[in-house]
């Protein structure tokens, strides 16, 4: 059973435009977290998110947590090659229990 | 801060041979410890959750099994081995809200 629904699954770019990845489930999350991955090596977390409706921003990327707290949204600003990597998301419940998304490959090319 | 420790970093076994994959955290106590496996470029699959010694939730059932015979120590273990098996084994430390990753074993059953 896939909780958490990534799209798109694989993203193309050119340095400098800007993307949105997406995290949608049917369920409740108490947390909301975003990783980024590089080939070979664990997960490095980049943010958590626990409120509702909130908003962080981390340089050129912004968080958004969704209302309900059952969605989140990851933008980044003018994309530089060093952001290529695997992004992923993962909700917190049942106390503790992370379950992740697909997860989307960003590759942006110089 | 937490250092997680994992290996082998890499293991190629055949089909039906044993398995075991160690786990070892350092700069906590009592952690809360899991095993997630990952397809290539894809999510992480949560597999076990260990809150202390002895404690141990599969969250799917498979040919794998784990063990907690010390705090800081977490293990992965199979009696024989599927192709199905092989994939990215990556182990995580909770600290805070926030989760700690090892460096991962690449896994390929031949």
């Amino acid at each position: 059973t896939q909780l958490l629904e990534q799209s798109p699954q694989f993203l193309s770019i050119q340095e400098g435009e800007n993307l949105t990845v997406y995290c949608n489930s049917s369920s409740v999350f108490s947390s909301l977290q975003w990783y980024r991955q590089e080939p070979g090596e664990g997960p490095v977390l980049l943010v958590t998110v626990v409120t509702g409706g909130e908003v962080k921003k981390l340089k050129r990327l912004t968080f958004q947590f969704g209302d309900a707290r059952k969605d989140s949204s990851l933008h980044i600003t003018a994309a530089q090659p060093g952001d290529t990597g695997l992004y992923l998301c993962a909700g917190e419940y049942n106390f503790n229990k992370f379950y992740f998304g697909s997860g989307t490959k960003l590759n942006v090319k110089p | 801060s937490q250092t997680i420790h994992q290996w082998p970093a890499t293991l190629v076994q055949p089909v039906g041979s044993p398995l075991s994959l160690e786990c070892t955290v350092e700069g906590t106590s009592n952690p809360n410890l899991y095993w997630y496996r990952q397809a290539a470029g894809r999510g992480l699959q949560l597999l076990f959750y260990s809150v202390g010694i002895g404690q141990i939730s599969s969250e799917v059932p498979q040919n794998l099994s784990a063990s907690r015979p010390q705090d800081r120590q977490f293990i992965l273990s199979s009696k024989k081995l599927l192709l199905s098996d092989s994939g990215f084994y990556l182990c995580a430390s909770l600290f805070g809200d926030t989760q700690y990753f090892g460096p991962g074993t690449r896994l390929t059953v031949l």
